[in-house]
């Protein structure tokens, strides 16, 4: 009940195509559902975040769509460019942040010209 | 402006040899502090955390172990690395954002390749 599925696990998009990974978690408590992108080498840097309360946030290019009935929740980057080649990882922790963020297992992006 | 250390940023050890990473945190107080692994092309493995001096929690019982001496300071150790210890150490602090939410930040990373 604590693991959140992420997929796929490797995603390869034309420059300017959209790139979608998706995440599905099981625990109901879960209340904050940021992603991560991390670059070789380097550790993950937030990226975007979402609560709940609302089905959809964008920042520029990337945006996360939610769907709490479905408890399933989803980063969308449009116009990918090759800068966005990365691995990106979705989280899950409830509502205190005194618990671990819960991470799935990563999604290796590759944008190709 | 928060910051958070890693040191050393790679590391060539031994089979059998002791480890000590050590994480530093500035511009922040009483941070619940994390160390995590990563495997070569996998994902993040929460070994231990930590909400206070003192205060550790195991994720994973292994022949590691970890010590927070002062509030900004968390240390993993081995007494004895094995050859699975390969991998990028990540330490992790949570954080306040806008809007009352608190995340975790991750440091730059250690690379430990036991031999």
């Amino acid at each position: 009940q604590q693991q959140v599925k992420q997929s796929p696990q490797s995603l390869i998009v034309q420059k300017g195509g959209i790139s979608i990974i998706n995440c599905a978690y099981e625990n109901t408590a879960f209340d904050y559902f940021p992603w991560y992108q991390q670059f070789p080498g380097k550790g993950p840097a937030l990226l975007i975040a979402i609560r709940p309360d609302v089905s959809e946030k964008k920042e520029g290019r990337f945006t996360i769509s939610f769907n709490k009935s479905a408890k399933q929740f989803s980063l969308h980057i449009m116009d990918s460019q090759p800068g966005n080649s990365a691995t990106y990882f979705c989280a899950a922790r409830g509502r205190t942040g005194n618990t671990p963020l819960v991470f799935g297992k990563g999604t290796r992006l590759s944008v190709i010209a | 402006s928060q910051t958070i250390h890693q040191w050393p940023a790679t590391l060539v050890q031994p089979v059998g040899s002791p480890l000590s990473l050590e994480c530093t945190v500035e511009g922040t107080s009483n941070p619940n502090l994390y160390w995590y692994r990563q495997a070569a092309g996998r994902g993040l493995q929460l070994l231990f955390y930590s909400v206070g001096i003192g205060q550790i929690s195991s994720e994973v019982p292994q022949n590691l172990s970890a010590s927070r001496p002062q509030d900004r300071q968390f240390i993993l150790s081995s007494k004895k690395l094995l050859l699975s210890d390969s991998g990028f150490y990540l330490c992790a602090w949570l954080t306040r954002l806008a809007g009352n939410t608190d995340t975790q930040y991750f440091g730059p990373g250690t690379r430990l390749t036991v031999l």
